[in-house]
């Protein structure tokens, strides 16, 4: 199974200041039909997971401009352009090119300093 | 958006068995649907997915062989049948479709 790593763990920000996730794969993320299936998800304290970004770099319906996905083949990165309190929380990339099983990263937590 | 909601959850003995449910506020007869759990303070993990192409399922090797995933389109809802249960399986659990909607998850506690 590909193993998904994200760097750092835990990311102390300061409030309206830029912040970025990193998440490496073990594996190529592209798959044979041309897409990349790496996600990224939001998981508030007490709340569910929200996806954010779907196929590296597509923002779901509702997510501020303000978070970004780059990246291709192993290298991939979640951008924050100006952190705002809500959001606090765990982040978590995933793989969905070599499902199943679909593989998350061990998350990153972003708190503010 | 497709509002879903978890229940069944509760505490049960090693070696029990428990079904848990996901009501969703649309049609469950497309798209994929799938669990995922959450050990307490830990990450995500995938459990299983139900394949609305033709049916399939999968499973993580963690549960293949005690958990059985299943569909009622009729009452919109997605079933984990979790059998054998071990003191590992306890987590919360989150039906998903296709990761875009998440309920609000189930807790499951395997102790005795």
């Amino acid at each position: 199974d590909v193993v998904m790593t994200q760097s750092p763990l835990t990311l102390p920000v300061t409030l309206g200041q830029p912040a970025s996730i990193s998440c490496r794969s073990s594996q190529s993320l592209v798959h044979s039909d041309g897409n990349t299936y790496l996600s990224w998800f939001q998981q508030r304290p007490g709340q569910s997971p929200r996806r954010l970004i779907y196929k590296v770099s597509n923002r779901d319906s509702g997510v501020p401009d303000r978070f970004s996905g780059s990246g291709s083949g192993t290298d991939f990165t979640l951008k924050i352009s100006r952190v705002e309190a809500e959001d606090v929380g765990v982040y978590y990339c995933m793989d969905g090119t070599h499902s199943p099983p679909w593989t998350f990263g061990q998350g990153t937590r972003v708190e503010i300093k | 958006e497709v509002q879903l909601v978890e229940s069944g959850g509760g505490l049960i003995q090693p070696g029990g068995s428990l079904r848990l449910s996901c009501v969703a506020s649309a049609s469950t007869f497309s798209r994929h649907w799938m669990w995922v759990r959450q050990a307490p303070g830990k990450g995500l993990v995938w459990v299983s997915r139900f394949n609305s192409d033709g049916g399939t399922t999968e499973y993580a090797d963690s549960v293949k062989g005690r958990f059985t995933i299943s569909r009622d389109n009729a009452k919109n809802t997605l079933y984990l049948q979790m059998n054998s249960l071990r003191a590992e399986d306890t987590a919360v659990y989150y039906c998903t479709r296709s990761f875009d909607s998440w309920g609000q998850g189930t807790l499951v506690t395997v102790s005795s």
